[in-house]
């Protein structure tokens, strides 16, 4: 059981590259998350996804695209990097409503330069 | 939109010794729910406690428990008999018990770094 995996682990981009970070989680859960975590900063919620084929914005959407491929996986995309999006990201995911907790993924460190 | 604070940056504490972290929030919502998450330098997130609003009862996992004040919106955690391996970041988050949007999601803390002292 592996939980929440995200790849890659790390990642170094020039301004106005794009790439997609990857996120699967072999739970069965239905909601998926994408956090980005900036030094001194807890985490911020860029997008969910409630159920496969929906998703919705979160508190720091702009710059960032997701797709719900299908219930086990989440990606998050970026069009054309800016400095600004240097961060931590995080994928999580959730069983249900109610007061379940969300499982972490080991997070993404992305540079860009 | 809900905030959290914890407004201790940094705290120490002597191994063994009892240590609280503070945390409050701010919401219009009567029913929600509270967490707190600790991240080691592995960077992992892991679940230490959690919250029903609608739970007077304050919880308790072991060496960690809450003191939950809903009306003072404050949701401190306590960890007693401190061990080297609690050194890490605690945050606290806030979720709505409404789903729908960004409403799902969690809010965080900016955190408290906390350091064990041998």
């Amino acid at each position: 059981n592996a939980g929440v995996t995200q790849t890659p682990k790390f990642q170094v981009l020039k301004t106005g590259q794009s790439m997609t970070l990857q996120c699967a989680q072999d739970m069965n859960h239905n909601s998926m998350y994408w956090y980005r975590q900036d030094p001194g900063m807890g985490l911020r919620l860029i997008y969910y996804s409630a159920s496969e084929g929906t998703t919705d914005k979160g508190e720091v959407p702009n710059g960032y695209n997701v797709s719900r491929l299908n219930k086990r996986e989440f990606s998050l995309r970026l069009e054309s990097a800016a400095p600004s999006q240097t961060s931590v990201y995080f994928c999580a995911s959730r069983y249900g409503t109610g007061g379940y907790e969300q499982y972490f993924g080991p997070g993404t460190r992305l540079t860009v330069t | 939109a809900q905030t959290v604070t914890q407004s201790q940056p940094e705290m120490s504490v002597q191994e063994a010794e009892t240590v609280t972290l503070s945390c409050t929030y701010d919401t219009s919502e009567s029913d929600y729910y509270l967490f707190w998450y600790k991240q080691p330098p592995s960077r992992q997130m892991i679940l230490v406690i959690r919250q029903e609003a609608y739970k007077q009862q304050n919880a308790t996992e072991n060496r960690f428990s809450v003191n939950f004040q809903k009306a003072a919106k404050s949701f401190s955690l306590k960890i007693s008999d401190s061990q080297l391996g609690d050194a890490a970041m605690y945050f606290c988050a806030y979720r709505s018990a409404n789903s729908g949007g960004g409403a799902d999601g969690l809010t965080f803390g900016k955190g408290t770094h906390l350091i064990i002292q041998p």
